[in-house]
């Protein structure tokens, strides 16, 4: 499993974009990456995932550059409720990979 | 709808009991797994299955023990060999293929009184 680096906390303001970067140097190619979000008290839940370029739904957007040693979560717009653990994985979704939740990124969104 | 269901919410536990977590599924994933987080902490693989009547240990299987025999149902349980057991465990299971990430429970908040 590819390891991914990502920043340990982030803090914003109600209304702005926020971008959480995470880093994974040794991405396979049969790999895709994955973001979750965990609220306090509450299991994971599957915000988004991509394998290149650009990948959007109703909740973020996903930057994967061409080399795909990094990706880029993007919050638009963030509000209070956004306050969370954002886990990004990396890897194969098949039955043998066991993913590694990290400590993912601790956001804090102030009013 | 379909998801996971995870119970009791709180369980509280004395020294040296054995207790058992529930954890039920209706979204026909093959595979379960068992999570176990401290406040602060990225989540630590405890046991998973990736068929009926099949498990394997995680990377802290000591203390616990799990069950897969019907494929909606995957308990664990904390036995007293357990040192540390207060913890929030959560339950999860998976879909084929790379469209399907992780859906987790709510998760269990364990208490050791």
């Amino acid at each position: 499993l590819a390891k991914t680096t990502q920043p340990i906390s982030m803090d914003s303001y109600e209304g702005q974009e926020v971008n959480i970067t995470c880093s994974h140097n040794n991405i396979a190619t049969n790999d895709y990456i994955t973001w979750y979000q965990q609220f306090p008290s509450q299991g994971p839940r599957f915000i988004i995932q991509g394998y290149k370029t650009k990948v959007t739904n109703e909740v973020a957007s996903l930057f994967i550059p061409a080399d795909r040693k990094s990706s880029t979560l993007s919050l638009p717009r963030v509000s209070l409720s956004d306050t969370a653990v954002y886990y990004c994985l990396v890897g194969d979704h098949n039955y043998g990979q066991n993913f590694v939740f990290g400590p993912g990124t601790r956001l804090s969104v102030l009013p | 709808d379909g998801g996971i269901t995870q119970s009791p919410k709180y369980l509280f536990r004395k020294e040296g009991q054995n207790v058992t977590l529930s954890c039920e599924q209706n979204l026909n994933h093959d595979a379960m797994y068992w999570y176990r987080q401290d406040p602060g902490q990225g989540l630590r693989l405890i046991y998973y299955s990736q068929i009926v009547n099949d498990f394997q240990k995680g990377d802290i299987a000591e203390g616990y023990s799990v069950s897969r025999e019907k494929k909606e149902s995957f308990p664990l349980t904390v036995t007293s060999a357990q040192k540390n057991p207060t913890a929030f465990y959560l339950c999860a299971s998976r879909g084929p293929g790379t469209a399907y990430g992780y859906t987790f429970g709510s998760g269990t908040r364990l208490t050791v009184v």
